[in-house]
Parts: structure tokens; C-alpha cells; sequence
């Protein structure tokens, strides 16, 4: 399954299928985007970056699609695997120039 | 190698009580960042520090809560006077040079209660 569209705190996805996770940015002004995935009890850990000079980029299995005119974000997991099951933050760029601001998280659960 | 390490991973403290959670970053990494982690929330910025000196604290809440860097390597950051509002995952993460693009990598974060 997939969703689309609003941020939702929680996806829930079978194994083998695409899932899609979404996220608002705040400042206009922000250039560089991130997706960090946290996993219960452990640091954030990069996953994959745009630069507002791009609207697409590919990863392994990853894709990040930037839409400034809405000022959203998403990620695209190909395959979802029970291993993806994590919580989700995209994070931009701040007007301090390198503090990140985290978005709100997505829950991805992944069954067998 | 060996990532961004924090210290203790877990820390109990009484309300009113003084703590102080450590941060080793990565060897090289110039740029070191403080960031808090409420229950189900994201990370929020706290300061950052571009070697010895504090390049941006304006992340800081009030004036309980201090960072040092005294040798451009090692970080701590300090809370006087604890609240149980303080109670939260306290996240260090370094990166190369700071540069906007750098990325930016993440210990494993130290949980403070205030009881």
C-alpha cells in the first residue's frame, strides 16, 4: 500500500510493497533537505539529502521528491522491508545556516 | 570507525539537581550540534559549536542550561537547577566542517529523567 498526500504519524505496510511518507517544510527559504530514520533507542541516522536546486533524487531503494511551490517533501521506500521499520523526520536546513529543523515523525511498520 | 559516542546513556536525576551529559564526537569533526528529543517528537536544535566557540546558542531554552567545548573535540553540555520539564533524549551529532551541506551524524542520545 501507499499514502500520499497529508503527513500521517503512522504507516502501516505490508512487506514488498512501496510506501510513501510525506512531510511540510516551514521556511521558504530553506535549501537543503534531509530524511533521517531513528530506530527506538538510537540516534537519527541519514538516509538521503536534496538540494532545493533539485526536485528529485534516487537512492539504494530510497527516493526524495521536493515540491517547493507547496513546500513539501517526501520519501519513497521501494520494496518496504521489515528492517525499514523505524520512525521517519525529514529536517531542513535552518536560517541559522546549519541547524537542522526536524518535521514530525512517521511511525513506518512493516509486517511479514 | 567509531561514531559519535554519549555519556551515561541513561541519567536519573532529582528535580533541582545539577547534571552534566557528555559528548565524544567523531575524530576530525570540526562542527558539533546539541539537539533535545521529547517523547514522540523530532529533534530541536540546542546550540552548535564550530571548534572552541559556540557559533550558535540560540537554541538554548534558558539560562539553566550551558555547553562547553573547551578543546574543540570533546562537548558537554550543562543543566542547573533541573526541571522535570528538562526530562527528555539530550542528542549530540557532528559533522565535518558545519558546512549547511555537511552531513550531520548522530549519537545514540542520553535519557535524562527528572524525578
Amino acid at each position: 500500500g501507499e499514502s500520499v498526500g497529508l503527513h500521517l504519524p503512522t504507516l502501516s505496510v505490508q512487506e514488498g510493497d512501496n510506501s510513501i511518507i510525506n512531510c511540510a517544510y516551514s521556511n521558504s527559504a530553506s535549501d537543503y533537505f534531509i530524511w533521517y530514520k531513528q530506530e527506538s533507542g538510537k540516534g537519527p541516522q541519514f538516509i538521503i539529502d536534496i538540494r532545493s536546486n533539485m526536485d528529485k533524487r534516487q537512492g539504494q531503494r530510497v527516493t526524495v521528491l521536493l515540491n517547493k511551490t507547496v513546500k513539501h517533501l517526501s520519501l519513497q521506500i521501494a520494496a518496504t522491508q521489515p528492517g525499514d521499520s523505524a520512525v521517519y523526520f525529514c529536517a531542513e536546513s535552518g536560517q541559522a545556516g546549519t541547524a537542522l529543523i526536524f518535521g514530525k515523525g512517521t511511525t513506518l511498520s512493516v509486517s511479514s | 570507525g567509531a561514531g559519535v559516542s554519549q555519556t551515561p546513556s541513561n541519567k536519573v536525576t532529582e528535580k533541582g539537581k545539577y547534571v552534566e551529559l557528555r559528548c565524544d564526537p567523531i575524530s576530525g569533526h570540526t562542527a558539533l550540534y546539541w539537539y533535545r528529543q521529547s517523547l514522540g517528537q523530532g529533534p530541536e536544535f540546542l546550540i552548535y559549536f564550530q571548534g572552541t566557540g559556540a557559533a550558535d546558542d540560540s537554541g538554548l531554552p534558558n539560562d539553566r542550561f550551558f555547553a562547553v567545548r573547551p578543546e574543540g573535540s570533546v562537548s558537554t553540555l550543562k543543566i542547573q537547577r533541573t526541571e522535570r520539564g528538562d526530562s527528555a533524549v539530550y542528542l549530540c551529532a557532528s559533522s565535518y566542517m558545519g558546512g549547511r551541506a555537511d552531513e550531520q551524524f548522530f549519537g545514540p542520545g542520553t535519557r535524562l529523567t527528572v524525578l
